[in-house]
């Protein structure tokens, strides 16, 4: 089974908008990470917000906050307030407590914001 | 934070040939990682380089194919051996600092550049 689910290949956002992109995510252990990283066209990929499994608040950093549902497995990035620099590659990832050796990152959601 | 400095950014490359990229931190680390990113796809692990003793690869990449030298806490090398175009990808050295805590789920990972390999 896949650890982290990505279901949304691509999204368009009209700036100054709102989006909210999803992650799902498969594990058993109780202690584990999860990360937001956003990899714009050059390549470099950069490291947004970070929820610990036992965070019992949102992770929130500036524009972007993690909307975590615990019970549901989920880890949707919430991007608030659109900019044309957002358009980039979007990769949620998981690193579990009984195994954190591995990252496991999802397929991607593409994220187009709109002039 | 710290720099992590990874070269070539970029290169296009022979078939047949090989090409060695580097990973300089500018501060000790305590996990060094190296990723291949496919044209259009997700990032997979080839490998964990493991200081002063032999990389630990994925399923699927062999040390033939991809030798990997970490002689310290801050550098690491991966080279790309004898190259076919299936191998053009974005190569991505990643780490880990440590956190000072229990806790290792939090420790983050942070990415080199990356190096965009084309091949003829």
């Amino acid at each position: 089974a896949q650890k982290i689910t990505q279901t949304q290949p691509g999204m368009f956002v009209q700036e100054k908008e709102a989006v909210t992109l999803d992650c799902t995510y498969d594990t058993s252990d109780q202690s584990y990470g999860l990360f937001w990283y956003k990899q714009p066209s050059s390549g470099e990929m950069i490291f947004l917000i970070y929820q610990g499994s036992y965070d019992e608040q949102n992770a929130t950093e500036g524009r972007y906050s993690l909307n975590f549902q615990k019970a549901r497995k989920s880890a949707n990035l919430v991007i608030s307030a659109s900019q044309l620099g957002d358009s980039a590659m979007y990769f949620c990832a998981m690193r579990e407590g009984g195994n954190f050796n591995k990252f496991y990152f999802g397929s991607g959601t593409k994220l187009n914001v709109k002039p | 934070s710290a720099v992590i400095s990874q070269k070539p950014s970029r290169d296009i490359c022979q078939r047949g040939t090989s090409l060695t990229i580097q990973c300089q931190v500018d501060s000790q680390v305590t996990m060094m990682f190296w990723y291949r990113q496919q044209p259009g796809q997700s990032l997979t692990l080839i490998a964990t380089a493991n200081q002063g003793s032999e990389a630990t690869y994925e399923s699927g990449f062999v040390i033939d194919k991809f030798p990997i030298s970490r002689p310290n806490l801050t550098f690491s090398t991966l080279t790309v051996s004898n190259m076919s175009p299936e191998d053009s990808s974005i190569y991505l050295c990643s780490v880990v600092f440590p956190s000072g805590l229990n806790t290792a789920t939090n420790e983050k990972l942070f990415f080199g550049s990356g190096t965009q390999l084309s091949v003829l």
